[in-house]
């Protein structure tokens, strides 16, 4: 299985301050990424897919780039509400993994 | 708008069965496949496996085979898994989400299954 790295573990950030989580891919993945947000108790929400295309609804502070195996989350602009747990995960080969999940909080 | 309407919390016994529901609303139900993935606090988010809601077929991560059992109710919507011969490893949030090939782009709410003698 494709093993998917994640850093930092967690990080806190300032209000307005823009924050980036990095992911990691035992091999290429092609671009095959994707980004969830999970608030506790709650599941996990769809950010980002194929890397950068911004799923319907998620504000456009929220941005993903990356390529072959390295592969990033930027948030601009740090709100309350982005406040939670980022995992990454590869779609490119079965079956799909995730990274371990990096913890935001609001400094 | 797209739901995924998952079972309420299940208290089982070791060596028991569960199986939990999934029901879908707001799109084709058989337009799009149906993914289920484990979560736990030590392990993180695992995928279990998907099932073709318009034939039935399903495929399994290997690490899950034996372990759980999808099935579909294309008349309600629904698709369910089973798990089998429960351990205390078997405890964990369990998900339902809307399956986009790749990603994952609708997800139920969660069930929480604990298994305790």
């Amino acid at each position: 299985d494709i093993q998917m790295t994640q850093s930092p573990h967690s990080l806190s950030a300032s209000l307005g301050e823009t924050v980036s989580i990095e992911c990691l891919a035992s091999e290429g993945i092609s671009n095959y990424l994707a980004w969830y947000q999970q608030k506790p108790g709650k599941s996990p929400q769809l950010l980002i897919y194929y890397a950068s295309s911004l799923q319907d609804g998620v504000p456009s502070r929220f941005s993903g780039s990356g390529s072959g195996t390295q592969y990033s989350l930027k948030i601009s602009n740090m709100q309350p509400e982005d406040e939670g747990v980022y995992y990454c995960q590869q779609g490119y080969k079965y079956p799909p993994t995730f990274g371990g999940g990096t913890k935001l909080e609001l400094k | 708008q797209v739901q995924l309407q998952q079972s309420g919390a299940e208290l089982a016994k070791p060596g028991s069965s569960v199986k939990i529901s999934c029901k879908a609303s707001g799109y084709t139900f058989t337009s799009y496949y149906i993914s289920w993935i484990k979560q736990t606090t030590g392990q993180g988010l695992e995928y279990i496996g998907y099932i073709n809601t318009g034939s039935g077929g399903t495929n399994y991560n290997e690490k899950f085979k034996g372990k759980a059992t999808l099935t579909v109710d294309k008349s309600s919507s629904t698709a369910f898994m089973q798990l089998s011969s429960l351990t205390p490893d078997d405890s964990a949030v369990y998900y339902c989400a809307r399956d986009e090939d790749n990603y994952f782009d609708y997800w139920g709410q969660g069930v929480m299954v604990t298994v305790s003698s």
